[in-house]
């Protein structure tokens, strides 16, 4: 069974400052790993995906991710961050196409001025 | 850019009663799926749709829950007799042929009284 662990509830950061929002995940088989952003009573909007290929993924909004197979993480990371960018952000992980996400506890990022 | 639909964006049912929660995939979609968001939690994945029928669901997914794709166009979860703990956001989901693009709505806020 897959299981996606977002080791941060909360992470506050000072506007302009690079954050990082972590994820672990577990999965018998090839995952595909994705990134969600969910601002205050919106619906869910990706991110970023990892698919194969290249480790390092860029999304929108200047966002990019690293896959590291070995240490089975799916970190978020943007270097400036902005106050826009306040929202809860979700890791979530699919083990074929078509098959259901099983998505993490999720990491509010609070950007303070 | 095409949307996931879903209406209304928010119910407020008296517990006993049924509801049912309309959903307007992208159209050229092949896989449909229903989540929920109780407050302050993690989404979770109810069921999966193909083909006209249930591909997977969860334990969350129990008799008084079903889903439906009356006309081809529209794709409907509907609870039979709501709980106060059904109490949540649905988010209704697509994927399109050969692609790992979830498309997500933006939400029905359910509240059950």
């Amino acid at each position: 069974a897959q299981s996606v662990t977002q080791l941060d509830s909360q992470v506050p950061v000072f506007e302009e400052a690079p954050v990082e929002l972590r994820c672990n995940y577990s999965s018998s088989v090839s995952v595909y790993l994705f990134w969600y952003v969910q601002y205050p009573n919106q619906g869910l909007q990706l991110l970023l995906k990892y698919l194969s290929g290249s480790t390092l993924v860029k999304g929108i909004n200047g966002f990019e991710a690293e896959f590291n197979k070995s240490q089975t993480s799916f970190h978020l990371r943007k270097p400036s961050v902005h106050i826009s960018d306040t929202a809860e952000y979700f890791c979530a992980v699919s083990d074929g196409y078509g098959n259901k996400l099983v998505f993490g506890a999720g990491t509010i990022l609070r950007v303070k001025s | 850019e095409p949307e996931v639909t879903q209406t209304p964006s928010h119910q407020v049912t008296q517990m006993g009663q049924e509801v049912i929660l309309r959903c307007v995939p992208i159209s050229n979609h092949l896989y449909f799926y229903w989540y929920r968001q109780i407050l302050g939690q993690k989404v979770e994945f109810l069921v999966s749709f193909y083909n006209n029928e249930i591909s997977e669901k969860s334990e969350i997914f129990d008799d008084q829950f079903s889903v439906e794709r009356p006309d081809g166009s529209n794709f409907t979860l509907k609870i039979r007799s709501t709980k106060l703990e059904d109490s949540a956001m649905y988010f209704c989901a697509s994927s399109e042929p050969g692609s790992y693009g979830y498309t997500f709505g933006s939400g029905t806020r359910l509240t059950v009284v």
